[in-house]
């Protein structure tokens, strides 16, 4: 089945540390997103990825980082420097980024609460 | 002003009532417009996509553009106590590669058997 896959679909993190959230899809699409979703809130854009080795940042990028090193994959890591991370977080992708129509497909999510 | 606004709601509605969701927005120069259906604690998936002004039918959804009003909306017919979700509206301009989507935030609805 193609589709996206996010790990862990829950996670816990104690303030002042790293985590890392994965993403991979098998649907070889070329533009890879991650976006941040927080009660009455849009979905707010954190990074992008056009193509392999390269990424934008979007709307929130601070205290985030992300990398591209194989087309399947988007890993987003959520630094100390975020102040607020906890939220639901969502990966997508799309067949190119400024395609035609702009389609994303989501993964299933990963909650990370900070305690 | 935001980009697109709409409505959080939550709608709740009995069962078989006919749903009207809508978004309105102020960047006249989006032409892509979709609808995304969200399960609590799920990723959105796309439920319907438009281009520029018009209607759409899928099954029990109709998706409706109106340009000149910056306007859209999404009718659910015949409303099942599945369709309970969020419903995420969403456009796009698609003119360069780092045009973004823009996302609404989202109504809450509940149908009620």
């Amino acid at each position: 089945d193609g589709g996206i896959t996010q790990s862990p679909k829950y996670l816990f993190r104690k303030e002042g540390q790293n985590v890392t959230l994965s993403c991979e899809q098998n649907l070889n699409h070329d533009a890879m997103y991650w976006y941040r979703q927080d009660p009455g809130q849009g979905l707010r854009l954190i990074y992008y990825s056009q193509i392999v080795n390269d990424f934008q940042k979007g709307d929130i990028a601070e205290g985030y980082s992300v990398s591209r090193e194989k087309k399947e994959s988007f890993p987003l890591t959520v630094t100390s420097a975020q102040k607020n991370p906890t939220a639901f977080y969502l990966c997508a992708s799309s067949i190119v980024a400024g395609g035609p129509s702009g389609e994303q497909f989501f993964g299933p999510g990963t909650r990370l609460t900070v305690l | 002003q935001k980009e697109v606004e709409q409505d959080p709601g939550p709608l709740s509605v009995p069962e078989g009532a006919i749903v009207s969701l809508n978004c309105t927005y102020s960047n006249s120069a989006f032409q892509y417009f979709m609808w995304y259906r969200q399960y609590s604690r799920k990723g959105p998936e796309l439920l319907m996509y438009t281009y520029s002004s018009g209607n759409k039918e899928d099954g029990r959804f109709t998706a409706q553009v109106d340009k000149s009003s910056k306007y859209i909306s999404l009718f659910i017919r015949d409303s099942q106590p599945s369709d309970s979700a969020t419903y995420l509206c969403a456009m796009y301009r698609a003119k360069t590669s780092y045009d973004k989507v823009i996302f609404g935030p989202g109504t809450s609805l509940s149908v009620i058997p």
